[in-house]
C-alpha cells in the first residue's frame, strides 16, 4: 500500500489567499484526521471524519477552516483566508479496527504551510 | 479526563547505551497504548502498541514498551541506543469504548550522541 498521500508536500502563500490541502486515506480505513503541528502548540486534532461524516471539529480553530469528505478516498483541508499564524505542518491520518479493533493511526508526511 | 503525560522535553543518551522515555496516563478502563516515532521532516510513524496481555510488547527498529497497570505508565525502551534513533517520540491512549480519536502526549525528543 502507498500510505497515507498528500499533496502539496510545501505551499507558501500570501495572506488572505485561499488554501487547500489534499489528503488520500489507505484504501479501507473508515477514519481520517487532521492534525496541525507547530513548535509552540504541539500536535493538534482538528477534525475527524467516519465513513466520510464528519465526526467532531470541535479542534478547528475558526470559522476561516473548513474540511470536507467527498468519498473514502479523498479529503480537503480549506483554509480561507490564510493568515500567517496558519503556518504549520498539516498532517493527515486515516485508521481502521486492525489487529485488536486499536485504530491505530497511520500518518502522511504532512505538508508545510507558510502564509506570508 | 484522559490525559498522556511525557515528563521529559528531551533525553540525552549515549549510542550503545539503553535508553527509556516516559510516558504516563490517565484514563478509565483498560486503554489501548501507543508509540510513534517523527524524524526531522517527516510524518509520525507507528511503532509498537498495548492491547492487552504481556506487559512487555516489541515494536519495529528494536524498540519495546513496557506497561504497568498499577503505575499507569508504559515506558518505551531499547537495549542499545543507535544515532539513528534521534528522533521525537510520542505516546498515545485510547479508551475502547471511547470515540475512536487518540490523546497525544507532548513528545518527547530524543538525541543519541555517538
Amino acid at each position: 500500500d502507498a500510505g497515507v498521500i498528500q499533496s502539496p508536500r510545501h505551499e507558501v502563500t500570501e495572506m488572505g489567499q485561499e488554501v487547500t490541502l489534499r489528503c488520500k486515506p489507505i484504501s479501507g480505513h473508515d477514519y481520517l484526521f487532521w492534525y496541525r503541528q507547530t513548535m509552540m502548540r504541539g500536535l493538534e486534532l482538528l477534525i475527524y471524519f467516519n465513513n466520510n461524516v464528519p465526526i467532531d471539529d470541535s479542534g478547528m480553530p475558526e470559522d476561516r477552516f473548513s474540511a470536507k469528505m467527498p468519498n473514502a478516498s479523498f479529503s480537503t483541508l480549506k483554509i480561507q483566508p490564510s493568515e500567517p499564524r496558519d503556518s504549520a505542518v498539516y498532517f493527515c491520518a486515516s485508521s481502521s479496527a486492525g489487529t485488536g479493533g486499536t485504530y491505530e493511526q497511520y500518518f502522511g508526511p504532512g505538508t508545510r504551510l507558510t502564509v506570508t | 479526563a484522559q490525559s498522556v503525560a511525557q515528563p521529559e522535553d528531551q533525553v540525552n543518551v549515549a549510542e550503545g547505551n539503553p535508553l527509556t522515555v516516559k510516558c504516563t496516563y490517565s484514563v478509565s478502563g483498560n486503554p489501548y497504548l501507543f508509540w510513534y516515532v517523527q524524524y526531522p521532516n517527516r510524518g509520525l510513524q507507528f511503532l509498537l502498541k498495548y492491547i492487552t496481555g504481556d506487559n512487555l510488547v516489541k515494536g519495529s527498529y528494536g524498540f519495546e514498551a513496557e506497561f504497568n497497570k498499577s503505575q499507569t505508565s508504559f515506558h518505551l525502551k531499547k537495549p542499545s541506543a543507535l544515532v539513528s534513533d534521534s528522533a521525537l517520540y510520542f505516546c498515545a491512549v485510547r479508551e475502547p469504548d471511547s470515540n475512536y480519536q487518540l490523546i497525544w502526549g507532548a513528545g518527547t525528543k530524543l538525541i543519541i550522541k555517538p
